[in-house]
């Protein structure tokens, strides 16, 4: 069962444009999501994150937008750029016996075409 | 953040061998965690590894295929087991430092 549903499973766009992808989750004991960004060949890397406190959070051109009552997040890439093409995961974590177990998206591959 | 390394950066095992991988973190950390990414798929949790305590296995994986050592605060070893080419994956290093998770590069393993 998969506890954290993301889409699309990749997503092309043009260069300039906007990226989003979006997220759902079922579990409210979830209290932190986070969005990783991965390069061929490498590992993760934290992106950006919210708490379930916030709506909004904005870093650069990035933005996670959050509905608690919909238990919905979704992340935008603003003013897309190719450097930008890699696989987007995002993830949501609970306390677990003393540290945040992390549950992931399927993950987006995103292509920027010039 | 999180420096971490990971030895080998991938590897070709024949089935029915072993392999050992390696991780090693810049600073203590109490908590390390093993993941696996099969091809074009998510991150899956394989155990969490606490130093001076046995590894917690994720449902699915158990302890005779994937055993792990968590010698120090700074270090741990996953080993594969009895590989199979279902075991190809790139596998993933990874600790929790002030509520956020850094990974390591992974490993590419493909079992022939």
């Amino acid at each position: 069962q998969q506890q954290v549903k993301q889409s699309p499973q990749s997503l092309i766009v043009q260069k300039g444009g906007i990226s989003i992808i979006n997220c759902a989750y079922e579990n409210t004991a979830f209290d932190y999501f986070p969005w990783y960004q991965q390069f061929p060949g490498k590992g993760p890397a934290l992106l950006i994150a919210i708490r379930p406190d916030v709506s909004e959070k904005k870093e650069g051109r990035f933005t996670i937008s959050f509905n608690k009552s919909a238990k919905q997040f979704s992340l935008h890439i603003m003013d897309s750029q190719p450097g930008d093409s890699a696989t987007y995961f995002c993830a949501a974590s609970q306390n677990s016996g003393g540290y945040q177990k992390v549950t992931f998206g399927i993950g987006t591959k995103l292509q920027v075409i010039p | 953040s999180a420096v971490i390394s990971q030895k080998p950066s991938r590897d070709i095992c024949q089935r029915g061998t072993s392999l050992t991988i390696q991780c090693q973190v810049d600073s203590q950390v109490t908590m390390m965690f093993w993941y696996r990414q099969q091809p074009g798929q998510s991150l899956t949790l394989i155990a969490t590894a606490n130093q001076g305590s046995e590894a917690t296995y994720e449902s699915g994986f158990v302890i005779d295929k994937f055993p792990i050592s968590r010698p120090n605060l700074t270090f741990s070893t996953l080993t594969v087991s009895n590989m199979s080419p279902e075991d190809s994956s790139i596998y993933l290093c990874s600790v929790s430092r002030s509520g956020e998770q850094y990974f390591g590069p992974g490993t590419r393993l493909t079992v022939t």
